[in-house]
């Protein structure tokens, strides 16, 4: 299947700073992208999905100015957790919709995921 | 919106038995049921999908069945090897054009070699 990359794999970091999640589609071009939360122990939580070159739509409850994301070419979508706290230690997933396959209907390809641990 | 209902949240069976987890929905609109399986510190891998114009569909030790009256849908694992054991979620996604999947929370397996 398609490869869904992201980076880093695992990042800490101190309260209060920035981090940067890159999501990159290695083989397709991902026109939407999605990025969940993962908590230890629990599913998956939709936090925002993204689309290239227009604004991020955000769930109910997830603060779209503590993360920012930015879908700025069609094989790479950034999330950025501004002002870290520990509460925002989390495992981020993306994953990418493959327009191309499953008939036209799209199927989503994930990443490996990053873990994010705030100091 | 859509909720998706996952049993059992753990499953420990002797290798070579079968393993069942059942998943029920809430929105009659959701046409695309994917499982993934995901294993300690990874993402989710797409192990088997179903749509909803189809029953059953199978591929070697791993079959899903869907409901669409009773809104459930079953992933089925025969012959369980120890390599089957991981974290197993059900997800089901709407025929509209946002493309969004609402995951189950999940049922960690265990084979018992």
């Amino acid at each position: 299947g398609a490869v869904v990359s992201q980076h880093p794999s695992w990042v800490i970091c101190k309260s209060g700073t920035s981090v940067k999640i890159e999501c990159r589609s290695l083989d397709f071009q991902a026109t939407t992208m999605f990025w969940y939360r993962q908590f230890p122990k629990q599913s998956l939580m939709l936090m925002a999905t993204s689309n290239e070159g227009s604004k991020a739509t955000y769930e109910q409850g997830v603060e779209k100015d503590k993360f920012l994301i930015n879908h700025a070419s069609l094989t790479l979508s950034t999330l950025t957790v501004t002002s870290a706290h520990p509460e925002d230690s989390s495992f981020y997933i993306c994953s990418a919709r493959d327009p191309t396959q499953a008939g036209g209907t799209g199927e989503l390809f994930f990443g490996e995921g990053s873990r994010l641990t705030v100091l | 919106g859509e909720n998706v209902e996952q049993h059992p949240s753990t499953l420990s069976v002797q290798e070579g038995d079968s393993a069942v987890i059942k998943c029920t929905y809430s929105d009659s609109a959701s046409n695309y049921f994917p499982w993934y399986k995901q294993e300690l510190g990874k993402g989710p891998q797409l192990i088997i999908d179903i749509r909803s114009n189809v029953g059953e569909k199978k591929d070697q030790r791993i079959a899903v069945t869907l409901n669409k009256t009773a809104k459930h849908f079953s992933l089925h694992i025969t012959e369980t090897q120890p390599e089957d054991s991981a974290v197993y979620f059900c997800a089901a996604r709407r025929a509209d054009s946002s493309y969004k999947l609402i995951f189950g929370s999940g049922t960690r397996l265990l084979v018992r070699p």
